[in-house]
């Protein structure tokens, strides 16, 4: 298809267990993001790749979170050792660039549920 | 600490009339700003957007209006339609770093 593509859509999984949760942007768009919304919250940011620069990782909340990316295309976000307050819905974004006029497109969002 | 609030969590307009949303910030660096909308299940989706040196933009009924003195914009919507029945959210960027989010307002056009 044209847009962000994630999957799994939904996702339970029992605490302690480790999750992966994939994107594939649109093609072409250097840029990559992984956001996150618990319930009630706002889109939280968790981590950046552009182009082949280090990833901005300033938004992983804690080292359980990692994401990796291979060249630009298909990212994948891990979250080892889940523990329920992970529960949210994690949206991937891409644009083609960043700053003044880096519109993101988002993707329909992996929703997980650690019980 | 929240660099980017949206104070009303929810807001009712009856179809027609005009929606205000409003968006504050903290962040006087911040020199970009955008609202994207969101449906139940589906990823934000952008809706229109301005530049720090700009204090009004429009695109049909969208009109965002910035007053950086106040580090303050507002999303207009006239006339509101059930369809515009969704999440806004204000966001807003310094250069090149990622967007900051609010946590949105939920405007429900009621016919």
């Amino acid at each position: 298809g044209a847009g962000v593509s994630q999957s799994p859509s939904n996702k339970v999984t029992e605490k302690g267990k480790d999750v992966e949760l994939r994107c594939d942007p649109i093609s072409g768009h250097t840029a990559l993001y992984w956001y996150r919304q618990r319930l009630g919250q706002g889109l939280e940011f968790l981590i950046y790749f552009q182009g082949n620069s280090a990833p901005d990782k300033s938004g992983l909340p804690s080292d359980r979170f990692s994401a990796e990316r291979t060249g630009e295309s298909v990212s994948t976000l891990t979250i080892q050792r889940t523990q329920q307050e992970d529960s949210a819905v994690y949206l991937c974004a891409s644009s083609l660039g960043t700053g003044l006029g880096g519109e993101l497109f988002f993707g329909e969002g992996s929703r997980l549920t650690v019980l | 600490d929240q660099q980017v609030k949206q104070n009303s969590p929810s807001l009712s307009v009856q179809e027609g009339r005009i929606s205000i949303l409003n968006c504050d910030y903290t962040n006087s660096m911040f020199d970009y700003f955008l609202w994207y909308k969101k449906y139940p299940a589906e990823g934000p989706t952008f809706l229109i957007s301005i530049s720090s040196i700009k204090d009004k933009n429009e695109d049909g009924r969208f009109t965002v209006f910035l007053n950086k003195s106040a580090k303050h914009l507002s999303l207009h919507i006239v006339p509101s339609q059930p369809g515009d029945s969704a999440v806004y959210f204000c966001a807003a960027s310094e250069g090149n770093t990622p967007l900051v989010f609010g946590k949105g307002t939920r405007l429900s056009v009621i016919a």
